[in-house]
C-alpha cells in the first residue's frame, strides 16, 4: 500500500512569488486536505478537497488554493508569497469514511521558506 | 467553535517511567478526539482515536487516553516510557457531525526521554 507522497520536500521561495506544492494520496484514498504548520505551532487546516471540489476551507485568505484531479492527486497553490508562509506544508489523505472514522494519513511535508 | 490546549510544550520523563501528556479542549458539538505523533522530519502519524463508545482508548506503542467529558480531557498516558517515544506529541478535535471535516490541532507537547 503506498502512502501520502508529497514534493517538494524542501523549498526556497522569496517573498511576491508563487509556489505549488504537490501530493499524492494514498491508494484507495479520495479525499485530500492540507494543513500549515508553522515553527512551533500544531496543523492548521487549510482545506479539503473530495472528488475535485473544495468542501471545507479554514480560515485562510483567497491567495491559498488548490485542485484535486481524478485521480485524487492534489496540488497547494499560494500567490504572493509573505514571510509568515514559511511553514512545514502538510497533506494528509482519507477516504470518504473519514466522516465517521476521522483518521487521516498524513505526508512528510513540504517545508517551504520564504525570504 | 473549538479549541484544543495542551499543557507543557515540554515534558522530560526518565526511561521506564510514567508518561503523561495533557490535553483540554472546548467544542460546542460532541467532539471526535485524536492523538498524533510526529518524528523529527516526518509527517503525522495518528495514536489512537476516540468517536463514540468505550471511553478508554487504546493506540500504538503502548498508549492509551481517556475522554473525560466532565472535565473535557483527553490525557495521553503509557506505563512505561521507551526512548524511541521521544517525540512531539498532538491532540486534536473534530465535531462530530456529518460535514465536519476540519481537525482543530493543539499546539504540541515535545515529549523527551532520558536515559
Amino acid at each position: 500500500e503506498t502512502g501520502v507522497t508529497q514534493s517538494p520536500t524542501h523549498l526556497i521561495k522569496t517573498r511576491g512569488q508563487q509556489v505549488t506544492l504537490r501530493c499524492s494520496s494514498q491508494s484507495g484514498h479520495n479525499t485530500v486536505s492540507w494543513y500549515q504548520q508553522a515553527l512551533g505551532q500544531g496543523p492548521q487546516f487549510i482545506f479539503q478537497y473530495y472528488r475535485e471540489e473544495e468542501n471545507g476551507r479554514g480560515n485562510f485568505p483567497p491567495r491559498f488554493s488548490g485542485l484535486q484531479f481524478p485521480n485524487y492527486s492534489s496540488e497547494l497553490n499560494v500567490n504572493a508569497l509573505e514571510l509568515d508562509d514559511s511553514a512545514l506544508y502538510l497533506c494528509a489523505s482519507s477516504t470518504r469514511d473519514y466522516i465517521t472514522t476521522g483518521e487521516l494519513f498524513f505526508g512528510e511535508g513540504s517545508r517551504l521558506t520564504v525570504l | 467553535a473549538q479549541s484544543v490546549t495542551q499543557l507543557g510544550s515540554h515534558v522530560s520523563v526518565s526511561e521506564g517511567a510514567l508518561v503523561l501528556l495533557r490535553c483540554n479542549y472546548s467544542s460546542s458539538v460532541p467532539p471526535y478526539l485524536f492523538w498524533y505523533v510526529q518524528y523529527p522530519n516526518q509527517g503525522l502519524q495518528l495514536l489512537l482515536k476516540y468517536t463514540t463508545g468505550a471511553t478508554l482508548v487504546k493506540g500504538i506503542n503502548g498508549f492509551e487516553a481517556e475522554f473525560k467529558k466532565s472535565e473535557t480531557s483527553f490525557h495521553l498516558t503509557k506505563p512505561s516510557a521507551h526512548m524511541s517515544d521521544a517525540a512531539e506529541y498532538f491532540c486534536a478535535v473534530r465535531p462530530s457531525g456529518a460535514g465536519s471535516y476540519q481537525l482543530t490541532f493543539g499546539k504540541g507537547t515535545k515529549l523527551s526521554v532520558i536515559p
